[in-house]
């Protein structure tokens, strides 16, 4: 009964690398993000979707693009991977855009570019 | 910056309460959350209060904040096995913004 899912839980790949984190979610929400997170714990938004529509795509390199086949999905593609994308990914969801009290997370993705 | 603490673990006996305590530094956050995750699992919302509230209770949850100390609390009531887990606190930085910071997590452990 997994709300947020995202996979894989570990990547590692070599700079210069294609690959691609993929996110579910099965609680009927309309809105998905993708944040990043630092050594700090702070979660920096990245991207958003509506229904399947972007709705923020913040100051993020044109190497990272996210596509969302159905309103349940929200894939993160990343290009020519660099050494500074190595963080934490998380996925999440919730019932309206930028709705302060209802985003649930997954359990996050660690990407290791070497 | 921003950053928030809390204690890294809790024990309890089961059906006493647990009280899971965090400190925050930004004064300007507008939401304040409590997170729990289980093995494996995704980060599933426990329950949220609003920054000019100073407690909320949901069923055996509680929260209370106190925004002068910056100071957040998680109480538990009859904590049963099931309670087990790591609980995060987490802090939205702005009411428009959708950046947040999260504590370190305290992991739970409810001893039959």
């Amino acid at each position: 009964d997994t709300a947020v899912s995202q996979t894989p839980k570990y990547l590692v790949t070599q700079m210069g690398n294609d690959k691609s984190i993929k996110c579910e979610q099965n609680l009927g929400h309309d809105t998905m993000y993708w944040y990043k997170q630092d050594s700090k714990k702070f979660l920096k938004i990245m991207f958003s979707y509506n229904n399947k529509e972007l709705i923020i795509n913040e100051t993020v390199p044109n190497r990272f693009s996210p596509k969302s086949p159905d309103k349940a999905h929200l894939n993160l593609h990343i290009n020519s991977l660099e050494l500074g994308d190595s963080a934490v990914y998380f996925c999440a969801s919730s019932q309206e855009e930028g709705a302060s009290y209802g985003y649930t997370f997954g359990s996050g993705t660690r990407l290791t570019v070497v | 910056g921003e950053d928030v603490e809390q204690s890294p673990f809790l024990s309890v006996r089961e059906g006493d309460s647990s009280v899971i305590n965090c400190t925050y530094t930004d004064s300007s956050s507008t939401y304040l959350y409590w997170y729990k995750q289980e093995p494996g699992a995704g980060l599933q919302l426990l329950t949220y209060i609003f920054s000019n509230m100073d407690m909320k209770q949901d069923q055996r949850l509680t929260v209370l904040l106190n925004k002068k100390d910056k100071h957040l609390s998680l109480r538990i009531a009859d904590t049963q096995t099931g309670d087990s887990a790591i609980y995060f606190c987490a802090e939205k930085l702005d009411n428009y913004g959708q950046n947040f910071v999260f504590g370190p997590g305290t992991r739970l452990s409810v001893l039959p």
